[in-house]
């Protein structure tokens, strides 16, 4: 399957401080990447939709000045979390969909990354 | 009532057994059909895509859509216990658009 990666894994951080997260796609071109959010025992919550070269589009009840979301290439889209705070703290995963000259059908997720905000 | 409905279970079955997993949707919009495996603290692994109504077979797995009844499943054949994970559905209206997941079912195959 397609490879997507997310770094860091996991990251610990003080109240108040920003922290950025990188998600690429490996072997495949992705115009359109995904961030979601994810907490114990829970679905996967859509926060915004990233399109290389123009503006995220968030979801109802996402904070766009919080979650900063760039997507400069096709292979890479990143989340800045703004003045984190500890409900901030979730698992963070983004997705990479196919489509397009990709040769690649349906989203490929990344392996998470998980925000402690203390 | 939500888009995607998915018994959360928590799902057992003896290794060896068929797992039949299934999710229901309400938007009639939807063409693209998704089965997700998650293990814990990880992402999720595209499992099954399918497109529109009929079956898709994958090795052990084989993916059902039904557009008539908004019905769609998953069957695990010849289960083993490192099939045990949260099953996610999760559908589209696009091929490239944001996907609406089911809550996820954990499964549990004992040795």
């Amino acid at each position: 399957g397609a490879v997507v990666s997310q770094h860091p894994s996991w990251v610990i951080c003080k109240s108040g401080t920003s922290v950025k997260i990188e998600c690429r796609s490996l072997d495949f071109q992705a115009t359109t990447m995904f961030w979601y959010r994810q907490f114990p025992k829970q679905s996967l919550m859509l926060m915004a939709t990233s399109n290389e070269g123009s503006k995220a589009t968030y979801e109802q009840g996402v904070e766009k000045d919080k979650f900063l979301i760039n997507h400069a290439s096709l292979t890479l889209s990143t989340l800045t979390v703004t003045s984190a705070h500890p409900e901030d703290s979730s698992f963070y995963i983004c997705s990479a969909g196919g489509g397009g000259t990709s040769g690649r059908s349906g989203q490929y997720f990344g392996p998470g990354t998980r925000l402690t905000v203390t | 009532q939500k888009e995607v409905e998915q018994d959360p279970g928590p799902l057992s079955v003896p290794e060896g057994a068929i797992v039949s997993l299934n999710c229901t949707y309400s938007n009639s919009a939807f063409q693209y059909f998704m089965w997700y495996r998650q293990y814990s603290r990880k992402g999720p692994e595209l499992l099954m895509y399918t497109y529109s109504s009929g079956n898709k077979e994958d090795g052990r797995f084989t993916a059902q859509v039904d557009k008539s009844s908004k019905y769609i499943s998953l069957f695990i054949r010849d289960s083993q216990p490192s099939d045990s994970a949260t099953y996610l559905c999760a559908m589209s209206v696009g091929g490239n658009e944001k996907l609406t997941f089911g809550t996820g079912t954990r499964l549990t195959i004992i040795p």
